[in-house]
């Protein structure tokens, strides 16, 4: 059975700081990682993907992939109230999402 | 450039009842996938179309149904529909063959109750 597993939280972060949202999947044959922000009520947002080794960044979103470890990750620097959201974890090429971690940033 | 566009928005339906549930992709996309979403549960992935032909499934019964058309709409259809089908249903478009052809955008989604 293949799994994304992600951290349920929640995670609380004070504005300003570093949120580190993590996800392990079990298919070593899995290519292609994307991370989605979902806020309540609504539709799943793309936020970035990544399919090598290493880091990726865009903005304020750093996504990093080990796929020794099949671990990867999403680093939200600066962290905003506006980030206080569900984050879901995806590996599109086995069709399958994490349950999600909920992020909540303290003014 | 629209995006994905689903409807209705919200449908209420009873146990036993059948449901047509529609989406439309974004401009350029050519494969549709169907996804149910409990609440508090992330997307859990029901089937993919592409070139009007059934392309993956998941683990759903045989319930859930879909066609896809020749401008790539499609729809879902569940039949005998459950208490336990209450869901938010969400229609995600992709481009097959791109460069990243796993890249999905997510419509609205369309919130089923089944009282």
């Amino acid at each position: 059975q293949k799994e994304v597993e992600q951290n349920s939280g929640p995670l609380s972060v004070p504005e300003g700081a570093i949120a580190s949202l993590n996800c392990t999947y079990s298919d070593r044959g899995s290519q292609s990682f994307f991370w989605y922000r979902q806020y309540s009520g609504k539709s799943p947002e793309l936020i970035m993907f990544i399919y090598s080794n290493g880091d990726k960044e865009d903005g304020r979103f750093t996504a990093q992939l080990n796929k020794a470890s099949q671990y990867v990750s999403l680093l939200i620097r600066d962290s905003q109230p506006s980030d206080s959201a569900t984050y879901l974890c995806a590996v599109l090429n086995d069709m399958r999402f994490g349950a999600g971690t909920r992020l909540t940033v303290k003014p | 450039d629209a995006g994905v566009t689903q409807s209705p928005t919200h449908l209420i339906k009873t146990r036993g009842q059948q449901v047509t549930l529609r989406c439309s992709p974004k401009s350029g996309h050519d494969t549709v996938s169907w996804y149910q979403q409990a609440l508090g549960q992330g997307p859990q992935f029901i089937f993919q179309y592409y070139e009007e032909e059934e392309r993956q499934r998941g683990n759903f019964p045989d319930r859930f149904s879909g066609h896809q058309f020749p401008n790539y709409s499609s729809e879902l259809n569940v039949n005998a529909l459950l208490l336990g089908d209450s869901a938010l249903y969400l229609c995600a478009s992709s481009l097959v063959g791109g460069a990243f052809d796993n890249e999905q955008f997510f419509g609205p989604g369309t919130r089923l109750t089944v009282l």
